[in-house]
């Protein structure tokens, strides 16, 4: 079956710019959450939704935001872009209905801001 | 913050067995330990988890001691193929996508 997709693979972007990436979970999987990564920071929870609504959120400035649509879809947003936001970006997916189902990962967007 | 102390990096032969130690000292009676690895440029992938019984499955097996604050992910047979960081997590069930990630062990099979 068709794994996470993640959507660019590779952005280049200029500092104050907005960017949008994209995900596209597992057929049937409900959960998408985001992940920065970065050599820094390592791997840090950006946000999770479930059924289209935000579940869990983590400690990341209001410039990062998301949305899930009714497929599953879901895409996330940074606005005025930093050159600090130049990261890994990685979605996972799961199925929640029990957490024994484990998340899988896409391969992520890499983003340069320049 | 991540609930976990792993050793930063660890050799291991080719064909031997790699035994990576974690720490989780503070542990909940109802958190699970799972173990993910990030092969390089790749998204972290999911091994195995386990509550208290040691666990096994086709990629690899988890030790967990009696009192639960520590444990030991076992590759039975390491390849090139397994160099990877691997990640120890503690968490409880049903908690959503919420995955803290600490540092984690980079493992080098060599050959």
């Amino acid at each position: 079956k068709a794994g996470v997709t993640q959507t660019p693979r590779y952005l280049i972007k200029t500092r104050g710019q907005q960017v949008t990436l994209s995900c596209s979970p597992i057929s049937g999987h409900r959960s998408v959450s985001w992940y920065q990564q970065t050599p820094g920071q390592g791997l840090q929870f950006l946000f999770e939704y479930f059924s289209e609504t935000q579940r869990n959120k983590g400690n990341f400035p209001g410039r990062f935001s998301g949305r899930q649509f009714s497929n599953s879809r879901s895409e996330m947003n940074v606005s005025t872009l930093e050159l600090g936001d130049s990261a890994l970006y990685l979605c996972a997916s799961s199925l929640l209905i029990t957490d024994f189902d484990g998340y899988t990962f896409g391969s992520g967007t890499r983003l340069t801001v320049v | 913050d991540a609930k976990t102390t792993q050793p930063p990096s660890m050799d291991c032969a080719e064909g031997r067995a790699a035994n990576l130690p974690c720490n989780h000292s503070t542990i909940s009676g109802n958190e699970y330990v799972y173990w993910y690895r990030q092969i390089h440029s790749q998204g972290p992938q999911y091994i195995i988890h386990g509550l208290k019984n040691n666990e096994t499955n086709e990629m690899a097996s988890l030790i967990i001691t009696e009192d639960r604050k520590s444990s030991t992910l076992i590759l039975p047979h390491a390849t090139l193929r397994d160099t990877a960081v691997y990640y120890c997590i503690v968490r409880v069930d049903n908690q959503g996508g919420k995955l803290i990630f600490g540092q984690g062990t980079e493992l080098s099979v060599k050959p």
